[in-house]
């Protein structure tokens, strides 16, 4: 039974550049939430997707925008790559837009040059 | 605002011995979902414990248990028998609207 996914592991991006990571669910789950881990502080809640639709988001500006697929794996873009963007990006999976039943990725680190 | 404080940026326990790691949080909602992760240097965030809020009793996890306080919004979580791969961030955090709301973590230390 595969577990979340995540791609890449590490990402090293220039200012100004976008960038797209991706994420697939475990089996059986069918909503995948976003969330950003600045070094030594707590995930920031940037969007869930469900049904292919964005149902809540973060405190994110629009340079942060996602897409799911259907095959409910996901993807999440980041245009115009700030400094502050540089951060580990989590990605949880659970069913039926639940939030007690999170499974996570082991993330995608992301550095802004 | 809704936020989590954990206190403890760093904790240390003799390995074999008993820690308890501090939590607090404000919401106004009455029914949510209290979390203790950890995460290890693999960085995948792992469930610890969960409890729901509008069950009294105190979740227990094998060697992990909470003291939770809905009137205080105290969560705190205790590690009996600490081991060394208990060695890790430990973060609580409660559910609000489609997500969680997170503390900043405490790092706990297991001495051998």
């Amino acid at each position: 039974d595969a577990g979340v996914t995540q791609s890449p592991t590490h990402l090293i991006k220039t200012r100004g550049q976008q960038v797209t990571l991706r994420c697939s669910p475990k089996s059986g789950h069918d909503t995948v939430s976003w969330y950003q881990q600045a070094l030594g502080q707590g995930p920031q809640f940037i969007f869930q997707y469900y049904e292919e639709e964005e149902r809540q988001r973060g405190n994110f500006p629009d340079r942060f925008s996602g897409h799911q697929f259907p095959n409910y794996s996901s993807e999440l873009n980041v245009n115009a790559l700030l400094l502050g963007d540089s951060a580990l990006y989590l990605c949880a999976s659970s069913f039926a837009d639940r939030v007690d039943g999170y499974t996570f990725g082991s993330g995608t680190r992301l550095t802004v040059v | 605002a809704q936020t989590v404080t954990q206190s403890q940026p760093e904790m240390s326990v003799q390995e074999a011995e008993t820690v308890t790691l501090s939590c607090t949080y404000d919401t106004s909602e009455s029914d949510y979902y209290l979390f203790w992760y950890k995460q290890p240097p693999s960085r995948q965030m792992i469930l610890v414990i969960r409890q729901e809020a509008y069950k009294q009793q105190n979740a227990t996890e094998n060697r992990f248990s909470v003291n939770f306080q809905k009137a205080a919004k105290s969560f705190s979580l205790k590690i009996s028998d600490s081991q060394l791969g208990d060695a890790a961030m430990y973060f609580c955090a409660y559910s609000f609207n489609y997500q969680l709301i997170w503390g900043a973590g405490t790092k706990l230390i297991i001495k051998p």
